[in-house]
């Protein structure tokens, strides 16, 4: 079974702060990592994957993300926050192994909160 | 291109009564995916259909849901006799063939009464 933590509801910030938010997972096999947005009344918009390769990931709007295999995390960074960067996040993790289908397991998601 | 499409964008339904939300896929996207965001709770997946293999429907919480994909684009879920802890919202994704990432659509807002 695949599973995804993220241990804080809110995460404030004040702008030009950098800002983190955590996310652990827990798969059978290798995993891959995703982290999405979403604005209010919207629908999830992809930010970044971690599939292979370098573990440090840069996707959009300036974020990024690096997986540690070894604390079975998958943070999201951003050098220094922006009042827009303000929404709820999702991390989501999917196992490599295929018989674990292809769904994705999402946390239950932080919402990051910048004061200007 | 467009993105993935969803209607309608809200509902309103008595319970017991069922309702049908569609979705529509971006265009050559062979995967479909229904998961369902309740209040407080992160998102739940439903189903998933790629091609034409048998759907996977593992995540259905009920036999008063059902999905289906005709043609191998369009899809539609049916929730029957709906109950009030139905409401929710309701998203769908689509990716290609052989890429991990999803993309959602903006999600049908389903309120039962």
């Amino acid at each position: 079974a695949q599973s995804v933590a993220q241990p804080e509801d809110q995460v404030n910030v004040a702008e030009g702060n950098p800002l983190t938010v955590k996310c652990t997972y827990s798969v059978s096999g290798n995993p891959y990592l995703f982290w999405y947005v979403q604005y209010p009344n919207r629908g999830l918009q992809f930010l970044l994957k971690y599939i292979t390769g370098d573990n440090l990931v840069k996707g959009s709007y300036g974020f990024e993300a690096e997986f540690n295999k070894s604390q079975t995390s998958f943070h999201l960074k951003k050098p220094s926050a922006l009042v827009s960067d303000s929404a709820l996040y999702f991390c989501a993790v999917r196992d490599m192994e295929k018989s674990s289908g292809d769904k994705l397991t999402f946390g239950t998601g932080t919402r990051l909160a910048v004061r200007p | 291109g467009a993105g993935v499409s969803q209607s309608p964008s809200n509902k309103v339904t008595e319970k017991g009564k069922d309702v049908e939300l569609r979705c529509d896929p971006i265009s050559g996207h062979t995967a479909l995916y229904w998961y369902r965001q309740s209040l407080g709770q992160g998102l739940e997946f439903l189903i998933y259909f790629q091609g034409n293999s048998a759907p996977d429907k593992s995540g259905l919480p009920s036999d008063r849901f059902s999905a289906e994909r005709t043609g191998g684009s369009v899809s539609t879920l049916t929730i029957q006799r709906t109950q009030q802890e139905d409401s929710a919202v309701y998203l769908c994704a689509s990716s290609q063939s052989g890429q991990e990432t999803q993309y959602f659509g903006p999600g049908t807002r389903l309120l039962v009464l």
